[in-house]
């Protein structure tokens, strides 16, 4: 089955710093949509950034960086220069067809992490 | 232009009584996703709607339904209420590209309450 996994239940970072958060991913689906979503605690959940299978070079939006390694099936979210508005659950999602084939795309996320910045 | 909008943003029910939650996406984004979070199982998907038709499920009871009418707006119906539907309801929607890989924009979502 498609799989997102994020090992880091919570993070801490100094504001000012950067922090990577951490995203791997499973599929057989060669063309597949990886996404960040940051979900503060009012609960709405925001795009940040997104990555296609077959971009060449690492997305970026702002302060908001993907480092995209597709042999290792990694998308890790680069933060630079955290805010103290950046405190929030991030989450990382992929949009493919299911490994058992169907040409249906579905978003599968991951558990999320709890990034808190830190004065 | 205006967000997905949900509405209501809060709900009380008790078991047993249905809830209706509706959902209007961003203009022109014909997709509308449904998901369901909660702390134990984290955010699960529920169905997908494109152009009034289902064309993606997860794995939820039969209890839980929803439709999409030709505005594009949805609604997602859930009957027999149980506690274990006590949750944040998200609606998200999408243009939808061809690829399938089309970006999702979320709603504020519509937090229910089942007692």
């Amino acid at each position: 089955a498609q799989k997102i996994t994020q090992t880091q239940p919570g993070m801490f970072v100094q504001e000012k710093e950067a922090v990577t958060l951490d995203c791997t991913y499973d599929t057989s689906d060669p063309s597949y949509g990886l996404f960040w979503y940051k979900q503060p605690s009012s609960g709405e959940m925001i795009f940040l950034i997104y990555q296609g299978s077959y971009d060449q070079q690492n997305a970026t939006e702002g302060r908001y960086s993907l480092n995209f390694q597709k042999a290792r099936k990694s998308a890790n979210l680069v933060i630079s220069a955290s805010q103290l508005g950046d405190s929030a659950m991030y989450f990382c999602a992929m949009r493919a067809r299911p490994n058992s084939g169907g040409s249906n795309y579905k978003l599968t996320f991951g558990k999320g992490t709890l990034l808190t910045v830190n004065p | 232009k205006a967000g997905v909008t949900q509405t209501p943003r809060y709900l009380i029910k008790t078991r047993g009584q249905q809830v209706t939650l509706s959902c209007s996406p961003i203009s022109g984004h014909r997709s509308v996703s449904w998901y369901q979070q909660t702390p134990g199982q984290g955010l699960q998907f529920l169905f997908e709607y494109f152009s009034e038709t289902q064309r993606n499920k997860g794995n939820f009871p039969g209890r839980f339904s929803g439709r999409q009418f030709s505005n594009s707006r949805s609604e997602m119906n859930v009957s027999t209420l149980e506690l274990g539907d006590s949750a944040l309801y998200l609606c998200a929607s999408s243009l939808p590209s061809s690829a399938g890989t089309d970006t999702q924009y979320f709603g504020p979502g519509t937090r229910l309450t089942v007692l």
